[in-house]
């Protein structure tokens, strides 16, 4: 099987602009889960998506917004980018929403200039 | 947001020691997982525990869940050069649902040959 892709793999925004985020899980996981890594927080919980439904969301600011997609692919939005919001975002797949394994794609970097 | 405690934050080794990392936390958790990251790119699920006390190997790799849930180890067995790498525990707490995970700080190991 495929593993976790993401696209794109980098992306230079500048403040003020949007961005959205590409995740292909894992052919027949259903769950997609969004992290955000950086080197002063480590890896932070954004949300995660379940048969196109949020299940779970963390402590991040509204600008901050995702869907999945009937075929389980899904986004991930930031508006309004800050120069904080620089930071790999990782997203990962698992086979349902009973606190499984966790698959990772391999990230985009996003640089806020 | 809650984040487990990882020790140590780094190593420097040498070639064909041992190592041993931990996770403790305040928290129960019922699943620990394992990951190796490597510079630019995704973690890498090492090993996945799901009940307390289970003893799982996986090559080289040794993780154990620990007897109160809120405690887990990673040995590394006769480490080589490509053992290199940042390894984070991440677990889900016991009350929470979904796939949200918590994630370690992370314990970075350099091997010297």
């Amino acid at each position: 099987k495929a593993g976790v892709t993401q696209t794109p793999r980098y992306l230079i925004k500048t403040r003020g602009q949007q961005v959205t985020l590409s995740c292909s899980p894992i052919s027949g996981h259903r769950s997609v889960s969004w992290y955000q890594q950086t080197p002063g927080q480590g890896l932070q919980f954004l949300f995660e998506y379940f048969s196109e439904t949020q299940r779970n969301k963390g402590n991040f600011p509204g600008r901050f917004s995702g869907r999945q997609f009937s075929n389980s692919r899904s986004e991930m939005n930031v508006s309004t980018l800050e120069l904080g919001d620089s930071a790999l975002y990782l997203c990962a797949s698992s086979e349902n929403a009973a606190q499984n394994e966790q698959f990772f794609g391999p990230g985009t970097r996003l640089t806020v200039l | 947001g809650q984040q487990l405690n990882q020790s140590p934050q780094s190593m420097f080794i040498q070639e064909g020691e041992d190592v041993s990392m931990n996770c403790t936390s305040s928290s129960i958790f019922n699943t620990w997982l394992w990951y190796k990251q490597d510079p630019g790119e995704g973690p890498v699920l090492l090993i996945a525990l799901y009940k307390a006390g289970e003893l799982t190997s996986n090559g080289r790799l040794t993780a154990q869940f620990g007897i109160t849930r809120k405690d887990s180890f990673l040995n590394i067995s006769a480490s080589i050069p490509s053992d290199v790498g940042i390894y984070f525990c991440a677990g889900y707490i016991l009350t929470g649902g979904g796939n949200k995970l918590t994630f370690g700080t992370g314990t970075q190991l350099k091997v010297e040959l």
